[in-house]
């Protein structure tokens, strides 16, 4: 079967670095997404990794080694907006996506 | 308007009453989704259409009903539904690729569902 795996919940201090990991077994491979979610609200696209490599976007970064079939995404200078959750998503080889259940991040002053 | 917008945004219903879902997109995009998201689960794929096609329909009870009469607005017609499918109910919409594979989902805020 297919499968996402994600911590459920993290805990990091304002201002600290904090990285959530997400390991994949899929069907194929054709993508891994990182979005953010906020209590109550949509899902928004954070990053997009296909090659190996570290993709850095601001004080976000996501990692990929499909060798290994993981993922991280780094968060630097944590801001308490910072705070939600944090969804890890794989495109299968049918281009479907598969989601992991989410990673709950909370930022302590 | 900008992006992916649903209505309403919460909704209580009882077991025999019907109602619909709206979600509309100003993306442009040409493919578009129902999700189901229960707490501490992944998000369940409902229905997917494509070009107002409908390309996915991952074992859904029948109690859900989808529509899409254009590549803009989607509906989600629920009926006599079970307290189990209270959850949140978000759209997305992505632009299909050149393969035919499906770019970034953008996703509308979601409906908050309570069944009594």
């Amino acid at each position: 079967g297919q499968n996402i795996d994600q911590p459920t919940e993290m805990t990091a201090t304002e201002g600290a670095i904090v990285q959530i990991n997400c390991t994949y077994q899929t069907s194929g491979f054709n993508g891994l997404f990182w979005y953010q979610q906020h209590a109550g609200e949509a899902p928004t696209f954070l990053s997009y990794n296909v090659l190996d490599g570290l993709e850095e976007k601001g004080r976000f970064s996501s990692f990929l080694s499909r060798s290994k079939g993981y993922s991280y995404l780094l968060l630097k200078e944590l801001q308490m907006k910072d705070s939600a959750s944090y969804l890890c998503a794989v495109r299968d080889s049918n281009y479907q996506l598969i989601w992991g259940a989410g990673t709950k991040l909370i930022i302590k002053p | 308007e900008t992006g992916v917008t649903q209505t309403p945004r919460h909704l209580v219903m009882g077991m025999t009453n019907k109602k619909s879902l709206k979600c509309e997109q100003h993306l442009g995009h040409n493919a578009m989704y129902w999700y189901k998201q229960s707490a501490k689960k992944p998000l369940e794929l409902m229905f997917v259409y494509n070009f107002k096609e409908q390309t996915e329909n991952n074992s859904v009870p029948s109690r859900f009903s989808p529509e899409c009469p254009n590549s803009s607005h989607l509906f989600l017609h629920l009926h006599t539904l079970q307290p189990e499918d209270s959850a949140l109910y978000l759209c997305a919409s992505s632009q299909d690729g050149p393969a035919g594979g499906q770019e970034t989902q953008y996703f509308g805020p979601g409906t908050r569902l309570l069944v009594l």
